[in-house]
């Protein structure tokens, strides 16, 4: 089973729809949740950190449930500049066990919103 | 300001070859580590440094792939006997190290290797 888990997509909406993206995750003993961002042929980019009592920044909310090992995201009022590919992203503790480091990504889901 | 740099962006080689990839990471940062990204796939872990020394090196597939960070600053990661599996986006990122774990990565574009 893989580390990090995504909806394999891709999705296709209609601007001004609401979409929402599941992730879920195998390592208990991760510790950060992040959502990063990736246009076509580009590097990845944080869009919002992924806190236990949820979070929402403008039309984007992210969600996270430790219990069942889940990480959500949700776009309210889609836009065309919305189309990328949007990164479950986790950081666990290191070998090393001193600091948290490493980030594990899913595969990704792309998205495309279409006028 | 000046984010992390890349250098070559593109790189093509032949199968056999040997290839270094540059990293320059955003000033300040101490924590500098690599990724792969393989078409379709998110990135994939390779090392990690801080500051001068790889602190965890666990994600290089193999003997042929080596980085190094000799000043603290700029990284180098070298594969020799380049394969063609080694064809992928080749993912720089760093970031700051604070209260004893690191804040936010942020990566540069990457260099794009296509090994023939």
């Amino acid at each position: 089973r893989k580390e990090v888990e995504q909806d394999p997509g891709p999705f296709n909406v209609p601007e001004g729809a609401t979409v929402a993206f599941n992730c879920t995750y195998s390592n208990s003993a991760s510790q950060s949740f992040f959502w990063y961002r990736q246009d076509c042929r580009k590097e990845p980019k944080l869009l919002m950190s992924v806190y236990s009592s949820g979070n929402e920044d403008g039309r984007f909310t992210a969600q996270l449930n430790r219990a069942s090992q889940y990480i959500s995201l949700l776009i309210r009022d889609s836009k065309l500049s919305d189309s990328a590919t949007y990164l479950c992203v986790v950081n666990r503790m290191g070998n090393s066990g001193a600091g948290s480091y490493q980030l594990t990504f899913g595969k990704g889901t792309k998205l495309s919103v279409i006028p | 300001g000046a984010g992390v740099s890349q250098t070559p962006s593109n790189k093509v080689t032949e199968k056999g070859k040997y290839v270094e990839l540059r990293c320059d990471p955003i000033s300040g940062h101490t924590a500098l580590y690599w990724y792969r990204q393989s078409l379709g796939q998110g990135p994939e872990f390779l090392i990690y440094f801080q500051g001068t020394g790889a602190a965890d090196d666990s994600g290089l597939p193999n003997d042929r792939f080596f980085a190094v960070r000799p000043e603290g600053s700029v990284s180098t990661l070298k594969i020799q006997r380049t394969e063609r599996g080694d064809s992928a986006v080749y993912l720089c990122a760093s970031s700051k190290w604070t209260s004893g774990s690191a804040d936010t990565q942020y990566f540069g574009p990457g260099t794009r290797l296509t090994v023939l």
